[in-house]
Order: C-alpha cells, then sequence, then structure tokens
C-alpha cells in the first residue's frame, strides 16, 4: 500500500542555517511527489512537484527537493533558512488507487525557526 | 484569480445544528475537494467533485453531506456532528482531478462542535 513517511515531527534551525526535510514514500511505481507548506490557521500552499525527469526540482520561496528512487526519497532543502519560513511541511503522494486518483499526505514537519 | 475562498473562517454549532461550509473559485478549475484536518494531523480527504459528479466518497458519514452546485462552488452541509468532528475543513481545487495535479487550497473553515 502506498504510504508517506516524514520521520522528524519538528525540527529547529536557526536563521541562516541550511534546512533538509526528510520524506520518504512506499508505491509500487514513480509517484507523483510534492512539498506543501501551512502556515498556522492556513490553508496549504504548494512548494514544488516531481512528475519525472531532472531528479533536483526547484520550487518557490528558494526550496529544492531531490528525487532518489534507489532510497525511495524525496527530501526537501533550503541553504539558508529565513524566520518566514517557519511553517508547518508536509509531503505528499499522488497516486491511483481503486480505479480513482488521489493525493494522501505525510504526517508533517514543524519547523521552527530561531534568531 | 488564483484563489479559493471559504466562508465562514470559524464557526460554533451545537450537536443539533444544521449548517453548511462554503467554497469558491474562479480559476476554471474542474476539480474540487474537501478536506478534513484534525490538530497536528495531515489533511485528510472526504469527496472529490470532478465536472460536478461526486467521484470520491472517502467513507465520510453520512451527517455531512457535499454539494457542488456549479463548477465554481462547494459546499458542505453539516447536520448533527459530534464533537469529535471539530477540525479545520479545507476546500481545495485543481485544473482536472489528476494526481499529478497542483492543489489551491483555501485557509479554511476552523469547526467547533459543542
Amino acid at each position: 500500500a502506498q504510504s508517506v513517511t516524514q520521520p522528524d515531527i519538528h525540527i529547529t534551525v536557526s536563521e541562516g542555517a541550511s534546512l533538509e526535510l526528510r520524506c520518504n514514500y512506499s508505491y509500487g511505481a514513480t509517484p507523483y511527489l510534492f512539498w506543501y507548506v501551512q502556515s498556522p490557521g492556513q490553508g496549504l500552499q504548494l512548494l514544488l512537484k516531481y512528475f519525472s525527469g531532472d531528479t533536483l526540482v526547484q520550487g518557490i520561496k528558494g526550496f529544492e527537493a531531490e528525487f532518489k528512487r534507489s532510497q525511495s526519497s524525496f527530501n526537501l532543502r533550503k541553504p539558508s533558512v529565513h524566520w518566514s519560513d517557519a511553517a508547518e511541511y508536509f509531503c505528499a503522494v499522488g497516486f491511483f488507487s481503486g480505479g480513482y486518483q488521489k493525493v494522501t499526505f505525510g504526517i508533517g514537519t514543524k519547523l521552527q525557526v530561531i534568531p | 484569480d488564483t484563489e479559493v475562498t471559504q466562508t465562514p473562517k470559524h464557526l460554533v454549532m451545537g450537536m443539533t445544528n444544521k449548517k453548511s461550509l462554503k467554497c469558491e473559485q474562479h480559476m476554471g478549475h474542474r476539480a474540487m475537494y474537501w478536506y478534513k484536518q484534525k490538530a497536528k494531523k495531515p489533511p485528510e480527504l472526504m469527496f472529490v467533485y470532478s465536472y460536478e459528479k461526486l467521484s470520491i466518497n472517502e467513507s465520510v458519514p453520512s451527517r455531512f453531506s457535499p454539494e457542488c452546485p456549479n463548477s465554481s462552488l462547494l459546499n458542505l452541509h453539516l447536520h448533527a456532528l459530534q464533537p469529535e468532528d471539530s477540525a479545520l475543513y479545507l476546500c481545495a481545487s485543481s485544473q482536472e482531478d489528476r494526481a499529478d495535479e497542483k492543489l489551491f487550497f483555501g485557509s479554511g473553515t476552523q469547526l467547533s462542535v459543542l
């Protein structure tokens, strides 16, 4: 069965430091992969997505993610974190199930940025 | 216009009340979704409408009743809810009902059931 695992529930980084948020998926074929960000009390905003081709994808707000098939991973990175990046980050996978296409989300990683 | 608008932003209701959540988008998207998000949890899919027809119902209790009056509007009718139904209800839309589509989310309705 398909699943998305985000092993880090909470991460704290200093402003200006680099960031990597981990995501692993389980799916029989190459999935559609996404990273979304959610600020408190708000909806989710797409940062980036991967379907095929170049395994390093660039997104908005200076984020990038790398798809590694051998590790079933799609980790999100940012070279220098800003205080405004504090939010909840969700990895998601799109897949076929029961004749329908669905998107399922990981449990999320809450990012705290300290001065 | 790249927004999904949800009203109301906050709703408090008793277990015997009937209320409705509304969602609107003017991006010409043909797929619209309701998600439920409990505190500190990921969004969970409830319903999917594709071309104004219900295509997915994720075994949601009948006290939740979706409606898609036209391609721009999506409602969620609530009746006889339970306190455990308290959550953030998110509406989303996408160009098509496809797994590779970007989802555009509204800011949600924070529902409290007393």
